[in-house]
């Protein structure tokens, strides 16, 4: 079946480090890939989106790329801000259901705390 | 416009008490989802939703569970006979079509079953 294994937290920085959450997934058919952010004491928000190989999602400043041929989605921010500190999970929906039920299948989830 | 909302925000319920979690989705959407996000745990599929159509219940952990949507807008998930394993964060979402389309999450009913 469909899983995504996320790099385990929490992760510790300090303002203008750089960022890297690794995320690698399973799929048996042709994934869109997902990152959702969670800040606290809001819900789930998507962060950004990569439907097909060798695409590139970016919003806010993070970016992931689509390597279908190391099965990962990492996301990277170049200079991280206190408002940055949030739960980050990285998601997969599976088009390989022919009615197009686009359920997301969800990773552990990364804590990220931005120390000024 | 207004998001997803859930309701109540959170529910003490002693166990084998019956509940029931309401989700208003953005109106106009197609599909409606319901998820399961235990402590620490990131959300797991519970049940599908294109308008009043349960297309996919393949999550519900059992028959315990059981999920609605009559006409085609607000959804309400049951639990009967409710368990400490039943604990979690219960997330509703919706989206436009069930194809290439972002779900939004409303904020989540944060069940405790004592």
């Amino acid at each position: 079946g469909d899983s995504v294994t996320q790099m385990e937290g929490p992760v510790t920085l300090s303002e203008e480090a750089c960022l890297t959450i690794n995320c690698t997934y399973t799929a048996t058919g042709y994934p869109s890939l997902f990152w959702y952010v969670q800040y606290p004491g809001e819900g789930l928000q998507l962060l950004l989106k990569a439907t097909k190989a060798d695409d590139k999602g970016s919003n806010k400043g993070f970016e992931a790329t689509y390597r279908k041929e190391t099965t990962s989605f990492h996301l990277e921010k170049g200079s991280v801000q206190v408002s940055d500190s949030a739960v980050y999970f990285c998601a997969l929906s599976d088009r390989w259901y022919g009615f197009g039920n686009e359920k997301l299948t969800f990773g552990t989830g990364t804590r990220l705390t931005i120390i000024p | 416009g207004a998001g997803v909302s859930q309701s109540p925000r959170y529910k003490v319920a002693k166990r084998g008490q019956d509940v029931a979690l309401r989700c208003d989705p953005i109106s106009g959407h197609v599909s409606l989802f319901w998820y399961q996000q235990a402590l620490g745990q990131g959300p797991e599929f519970l049940t599908y939703f294109q308008n009043e159509a349960q297309l996919d219940k393949s999550g519900l952990p059992s028959d315990r569970f059981f999920a609605e949507r009559p006409e085609g807008s607000v959804s309400t998930l049951k639990i009967q006979r409710t368990q400490q394993e039943d604990s979690a964060v219960y997330l509703c979402a919706s989206s436009l079509a069930s194809l290439g389309n972002t779900q939004y999450f409303g904020p989540g009913t944060r069940l405790t079953v004592l």
